[in-house]
């Protein structure tokens, strides 16, 4: 089966750094996603690791750790937009298949 | 980077009424395409799996006679939602993917039952 567990909320300041923790336990594994989603909108792509390390694009980076089933994504210089949820996913080993955590509201504040 | 559209984008309906939502990859082909359903304050959960001129692979406790799926092209696929009740109400999510991993996402389509 497949079991992903992120906070369900975070809330940080505007123009601090927030990380948001994923732990899967699952079946098969082919890499992991981060969407953002505003509230009534689709998931936007984030990120996607495969390989273990520190992948860093602008001001969002994502961490993985196969062995250890976890990932994070870090949110640097937090701007009032992004004020979403953050959706942590799991690609699994076959028909590509993702299975999403339950999602981590972020309030950013000024 | 890649584009889905979905229509309609806002959907109200009478309940036993049949609703077909439309799911399309702009400037790609799509030889895999997927249904979510999304609940208030709750994560995605995958309905079923589309393939360009197969059967849709639906998940354990979805009915495929309820939710019908048609992936007639590789740039199109459509979901019916049949005698849709109230319960049916949600907030209804496909994406597509050219056989890559990444999962692009269609702008969503909220049903309202009455």
């Amino acid at each position: 089966g497949q079991n992903i567990d992120q906070p369900t909320e975070m809330t940080a300041t505007e123009g601090a750094i927030v990380q948001i923790n994923c732990t899967y336990q699952t079946s098969g594994f082919n890499g992991l996603f981060w969407y953002q989603q505003h509230a009534g909108e689709a998931p936007t792509f984030l990120s996607y690791n495969v390989l273990d390390g520190l992948e860093e694009k602008g001001r969002f980076s994502s961490f993985l750790s196969r062995s250890k089933g976890y990932s994070y994504l870090l949110l640097k210089e937090l701007q009032m937009k992004d004020s979403a949820s953050y959706l942590c996913a799991v690609l699994g080993a076959a028909g590509n298949k993702l299975t999403f955590g339950g999602g981590t509201r972020v309030l950013v504040k000024p | 980077g890649a584009v889905v559209s979905q229509h309609p984008s806002w959907v109200i309906c009478k309940s036993g009424t049949s609703v077909k939502i439309e799911c399309r990859s702009l400037d790609f082909q799509a030889t895999t395409m997927f249904w979510y359903r999304q609940f208030p304050k709750q994560s995605l959960m995958l309905m079923a799996t589309s393939n360009e001129g197969s059967k849709a692979t639906y998940e354990q406790g979805v009915e495929k006679d309820k939710f019908l799926i048609n992936h007639a092209s590789l740039t199109l696929s459509t979901l019916t939602v049949t005698s849709a009740h109230p319960e049916d109400s949600s907030f209804y999510i496909c994406s597509a993917t050219d056989g890559a991993e990444t999962q692009y996402f269609g702008p969503g389509t909220r049903l309202l039952v009455l």
